[in-house]
């Protein structure tokens, strides 16, 4: 299994909406990320965890609340988000460095987030 | 901080041609990886190539090929035969070989369209 699954692939919220986007991956990563992708733009780092601890918070909005319950899982928690929030949101994995070092990330096809 | 410059935003090649994209960056370390992701329509980003920077030799994927000049700090893609299906935005990636997890930068990308 070589698949990040994401969840909702598409969700529209209103700027009231409490709503959570789901992201799972069994290849034995423990590294996984969220990215942030504006229409024709790179993805932005916004948080990474490892070994399920937060380690890098790209000094992202706390509308935005990151949660990694196992090694398999990593949600993003959304609430009172605003209209410039919408975009695609990547989720990634990767081993972490020092363990079977490739330097890769795995992608899953992204959720895209509508905010009215 | 590193960068990834991408100075071609569109290209265009025919079916069955050869095309090169081109990306620099620049870091002041010395053990990193690079990265062409692909990213179609359907959003998903997908590892096209990797390079690491040690490795002299450049990396080759089938019909995908690297020009890695280290000391210039480029690093560009050749596909061959191009095909239908390799539409799509084109990503380069830089990430650092240290501790802890990949933190990828992106360039802005170059979006290719391959006429039949």
């Amino acid at each position: 299994d070589t698949e990040v699954t994401q969840t909702p692939k598409h969700l529209v919220m209103g700027m009231t909406n409490k709503k959570s986007l789901k992201c799972e991956q069994h290849m034995g990563h423990r590294a996984m990320y969220w990215y942030k992708q504006k229409a024709k733009k790179p993805p932005e780092l916004m948080f990474v965890y490892s070994y399920e601890k937060l380690s890098i918070n790209e000094s992202v909005p706390s509308r935005f609340s990151p949660e990694c319950p196992n090694s398999s899982l990593l949600n993003l928690h959304l609430h009172a988000l605003q209209p410039e929030d919408s975009a695609l949101y990547l989720c990634a994995s990767s081993h972490p460095q020092g363990l079977l070092n490739t330097g890769e990330l795995f992608f899953g096809e992204g959720s895209r987030l509508t905010v009215l | 901080a590193q960068t990834v410059t991408q100075s071609q935003p569109e290209m265009s090649v025919q079916e069955a041609e050869t095309v090169t994209l081109s990306c620099t960056y620049d870091t002041s370390e010395s053990d990193y990886y690079l990265f062409w992701y692909k990213q179609p329509p359907s959003r998903q980003m997908i590892l096209v190539i990797r390079q690491e920077a040690y490795k002299q030799q450049n990396a080759t994927e089938n019909r995908f090929s690297v020009n890695f000049q280290k000391a210039a700090k480029s690093f560009s893609l050749k596909i061959s035969d191009s095909q239908l299906g390799d539409a799509a935005m084109y990503f380069c990636a830089y990430t650092d070989s240290g501790a802890g997890s990949y933190q990828l930068t992106f360039g802005k990308g170059t979006k290719l369209s391959v006429i039949p």
